[in-house]
């Protein structure tokens, strides 16, 4: 069965501390996978994709990277504004049908 | 340039009525999309397209129908409105091809009574 898990459910940090965000992923056929950031009431913003295992793609303060089972998005001195859920999400098989993770809740704290 | 734009944002219905989500997009894609979130379930797949004329089932289609008559609008229907259908509705969609990221939408929030 094809699944997406995300860890950890929620994290704190303090402004300028680094940290990173898994998502491990049991899929047949991985067409790509996806990292969404989602503020509260809105929907989700679209931040990388990531195709094969040993790629890399970075935006401002933000770096995701990809395995054959998981990828990291790692945050680098974080901001305040960077608070928000990101989702991890993997395309399958034919590539009609995403598979999400449940997401990271991040807070930085000033 | 719009994107993805659903309407209604928020409705509130009772057990057994029926309604209509709307979404429309202007990026000219084929694959459009339903999820619906909710807390502790991410975002799970309703009905998908990939193109007018063309529709299929996704993770969660019971109590749910929709059509696509054209390339911009991909209604999402229920027909008689359960509680377990309260939850937050996204429409989404994506170029042709096997491989692409999803552009979403802003989001219905549904409560049925």
């Amino acid at each position: 069965e094809d699944q997406v898990t995300q860890s950890p459910e929620a994290l704190r940090l303090q402004e300028g501390e680094s940290s990173s965000l898994n998502c491990s992923y049991t899929v047949s056929g991985l067409r790509g996978l996806f990292w969404y950031r989602q503020d509260p009431g809105k929907g989700p913003e679209f931040l990388f994709t990531l195709y094969s295992a040993g790629e890399e793609k970075e935006k401002e303060r933000l770096k995701a990277t990809l395995t054959k089972k998981e990828s990291f998005l790692h945050i680098t001195a974080p901001k305040p504004e960077d608070s928000a859920t990101y989702l991890c999400a993997v395309q399958a098989g034919t590539g009609n049908q995403f598979y999400f993770g449940t997401g990271t809740s991040l807070t930085v704290i000033p | 340039n719009a994107g993805v734009t659903q309407t209604p944002k928020f409705q509130v219905l009772k057990t057994g009525q029926s309604m209509t989500l709307q979404c429309a997009q202007d990026m000219n894609h084929e694959y459009m999309s339903w999820y619906r979130q909710d807390p502790g379930m991410g975002l799970r797949l309703i009905h998908y397209s990939v193109g007018a004329g063309i529709t299929d089932q996704g993770e969660v289609p019971n109590g749910y129908n929709v059509s696509r008559s054209t390339t911009e609008d991909f209604p999402l229907r229920l027909l008689s409105a359960a509680p377990s259908q309260t939850s937050v509705y996204f429409c989404a969609s994506r170029i042709a091809g096997v491989s692409g990221e999803l552009f979403f939408g802003e989001g219905s929030r549904l409560t049925v009574l």
